[in-house]
């Protein structure tokens, strides 16, 4: 079974920093590409990160770039998401999500919730 | 960008049949996804590219379109399809709909 378990959620102060994880198992994680998308509360759906399988590409949303960074450790199966200088327009359920070769993402975790607010 | 347009919200009797509809902003070729989510929950998908079943989902839920115009259908819909459903693309980067509101009446 297919399992993406997210961790790091909390409440920080605008201007600062945080970090999320996402374990994966049931699946070869080093094989697929992975994603961080995001949804503010009573919000649609906003993708943000994507990086390959290998790592060899990392792609982000424009609302993002710059601030925040994705990698993964095939080692550990875990994927991460490091963000900076956090806006309180960050303030959302952050999800990561496996993506399958024709686009879709068939995964996804269940989600942490990230509060950027004085 | 590629922009998806899909109507805000729908309400339908258990039993109907219910299209919901995406119309993106330039053509995506098939690479349109579909996917409920219910209060509280993750998104789950339901549809990819276009027209296929993903795995476990029932066949009351089908999917048509190419191009630009593309249609989820559920048929029969039951009360437990009460969700918020996103369309996706996946040809021009990667954008999602603003989801449309299914209420069951």
């Amino acid at each position: 079974e297919v399992q993406l378990v997210e961790s790091g959620e909390g409440l920080v102060q605008p201007g600062s920093s945080m970090k999320l994880s996402c374990v994966a198992s049931g699946f070869t994680f080093s094989n697929y590409g992975m994603n961080w998308i995001r949804q503010a509360p009573k919000k649609g759906l906003e993708w943000i990160a994507l990086i390959y399988y290998d790592s060899s590409s990392k792609y982000y949303a424009d609302s993002v770039k710059g601030r925040f960074t994705i990698s993964r450790d095939n080692s550990k199966n875990t994927l991460y998401l490091e963000m900076n200088s956090l806006r309180s327009e960050d303030t959302a359920m952050y999800y990561c999500a496996k993506l399958n070769y024709s686009g879709p993402f068939d995964y996804w975790g269940q989600g942490v919730m990230v509060t950027v607010s004085s | 960008d590629t922009v998806l347009t899909q109507s805000p919200a729908l309400a339908v009797s258990p039993g109907e049949r219910v299209s919901i509809s995406c119309r993106a902003s330039e053509g995506v070729n098939s690479y349109m996804h579909w996917y409920q989510q219910k209060p509280g929950q993750q998104p789950k998908l339901l549809i990819y590219k276009a027209s296929n079943l993903a795995s476990g989902v029932p066949a009351r839920f089908s999917g048509s379109g190419s191009g630009t115009d593309f249609t989820l259908t559920i048929d029969p819909v039951e009360a437990d399809d009460t969700a918020t459903y996103f369309c996706q693309q996946s040809w021009n980067d990667l954008t999602f709909g603003s989801g449309t509101k299914l209420e069951i009446k």
